[in-house]
């Protein structure tokens, strides 16, 4: 069964600082990978997507992530997180029907 | 803008009396989905419409129905709401269901059982 795993439940960053948010997931063919962020209180916001070609994708608001196959691996990253960047980011992969399987989501914090 | 709406944002209900959540949608897409997000948790799917089809997932609840009256519309109905119930509920919508494609979420509905 499809699953998807972030090992980070709460990780803090300072503003300016790079960041990198884990995300390991288990399915058995090419998958589809997403990143959503979540603001308090709102619904979920496609940061950036991966299916197929180019391993390393761009997303919006400077953010990137790189699918490593042999590690089963999709992981976030930005060179310089802005306090703005504070919010709940979920990776998950696509499953049959359309569905979304999530992950627990990591929780961004950004000190000053 | 095409947008995905959901009304309230805030509900409040009774143990038990039931309630109904709204989303509609401008996108004009054909697929759209009910998720429940409990505090601190991973949103979870309940149900999708693939036009009028209803497609319910396994382990979601009876308490949980859904109505898509048209294709901008669709409502989700919680007969009898407990306690367990409380979360937020996000509605999503994609353009044909396929796995590749984005889901284009509402800022959903946070429920409230007293």
């Amino acid at each position: 069964a499809q699953s998807v795993t972030q090992p980070d439940i709460h990780i803090t960053v300072s503003e300016g600082a790079s960041l990198e948010l884990r995300c390991n997931y288990s399915y058995g063919a090419t998958p589809y990978l997403f990143w959503y962020v979540q603001s308090p209180g709102q619904g979920l916001q496609l940061l950036l997507k991966y299916f197929s070609g180019d391993t390393l994708v761009q997303g919006i608001k400077g953010f990137e992530a790189e699918f490593k196959r042999s590690q089963s691996s999709f992981n976030l990253r930005k060179p310089s997180v802005h306090w703005s960047d504070a919010a709940e980011y979920f990776c998950a992969v696509g499953a049959e029907g359309g569905k979304l399987i999530f992950g627990q989501g990591t929780e961004l914090s950004v000190k000053p | 803008d095409a947008m995905v709406i959901q009304n309230p944002r805030y509900q409040v209900t009774q143990f038990g009396k039931p309630v109904t959540l709204s989303c509609s949608q401008t996108l004009n897409h054909n697929v759209m989905y009910w998720y429940q997000q409990k505090s601190s948790q991973a949103p979870k799917l309940l149900f999708h419409y693939y036009d009028k089809d209803f497609n319910n997932e396994a382990d979601t609840p009876d308490n949980f129905q859904s109505r898509r009256p048209n294709t901008s519309f669709c409502f989700l109905d919680i007969r009898s709401p407990g306690l367990g119930d409380a979360a937020m509920y996000l509605c999503a919508t994609s353009r044909d269901g396929g796995v590749q494609e984005t889901q284009y979420f509402g800022p959903g509905t946070r429920l409230l059982v007293l």
